[in-house]
């Protein structure tokens, strides 16, 4: 069975950084392309950066270029977000979602809930 | 960016009924889409995959058509627990995008 557990979430102030993880388990991670996708409170869903299996490319959503890194280990079947210079509307439950045999975006995480303020 | 139009955002039905729920792209996505369905607190699932995709374990009341720019997310007779919020995602291209959401309420 497919499990995504993410962690490294909390509060931070803005302009400040925060690591995100994302332990992958049940599946080869290292041939499946995965994501980060965020929800601010009450709010809709909102895709914030993909990185191939091996980690040659990676894509992001212009709000977050060049503040967020997203990253993987495959020897450690985990995902990462470098989220830096965060700011209040990067505030937002963080999901980590992986590639399946069926097409993109498949299984998700719980989530990790991120909120940035003073 | 393609955009993703979703509609309605709320549907009021009844146990039984049959609803669809309709998702309009910017521009052609070629059926890359995906229907995912939400209950509060927790994490999305994936219902359909490529417009059309039954996912492993959706009962087959959900079902998807469409194609170019629009899309359909169809429920042949509501249950209990099939009230939750329903979002659909293209990924015909970076950036992926979803639609903003049907709330889908008992009536």
């Amino acid at each position: 069975e497919v499990q995504l557990v993410e962690s490294g979430g909390g509060l931070v102030q803005p302009g400040r950084s925060l690591k995100l993880s994302c332990a992958a388990s049940g599946f080869t991670f290292s041939n499946y392309g995965m994501h980060w996708i965020r929800q601010a409170p009450t709010k809709g869903l909102e895709w914030v950066a993909s990185i191939s299996p091996s980690g040659g490319s990676t894509y992001y959503r212009d709000s977050v270029k060049g503040r967020f890194t997203i990253s993987r280990d495959n020897a450690k079947s985990t995902l990462y977000l470098q989220m830096d210079s965060l700011r209040s509307e990067d505030t937002a439950t963080y999901y980590c979602a992986t590639d399946g045999i069926r097409g993109p975006v498949d299984a998700w995480g719980q989530g990790a809930s991120v909120t940035v303020s003073s | 960016d393609i955009q993703m139009t979703q509609s309605p955002s709320f549907l009021s039905a009844s146990v039984g009924d049959r609803v669809t729920i309709n998702c309009k792209a910017s521009q052609n996505i070629n059926k890359y889409l995906n229907w995912y369905q939400q209950k509060l607190g927790e994490a999305p699932k994936r219902l359909i995959y490529n417009t059309n995709n039954l996912q492993t374990g959706i009962p087959s009341r959900f079902s998807g058509s469409g194609s170019g720019t629009d899309y359909t997310l169809t429920i042949s007779s509501l249950q209990p627990e099939d009230f939750a919020t329903y979002f659909c995602l293209q990924h015909n291209s970076f950036p992926l995008t979803f639609g903003s959401g049907t709330k889908l309420e008992i009536k």
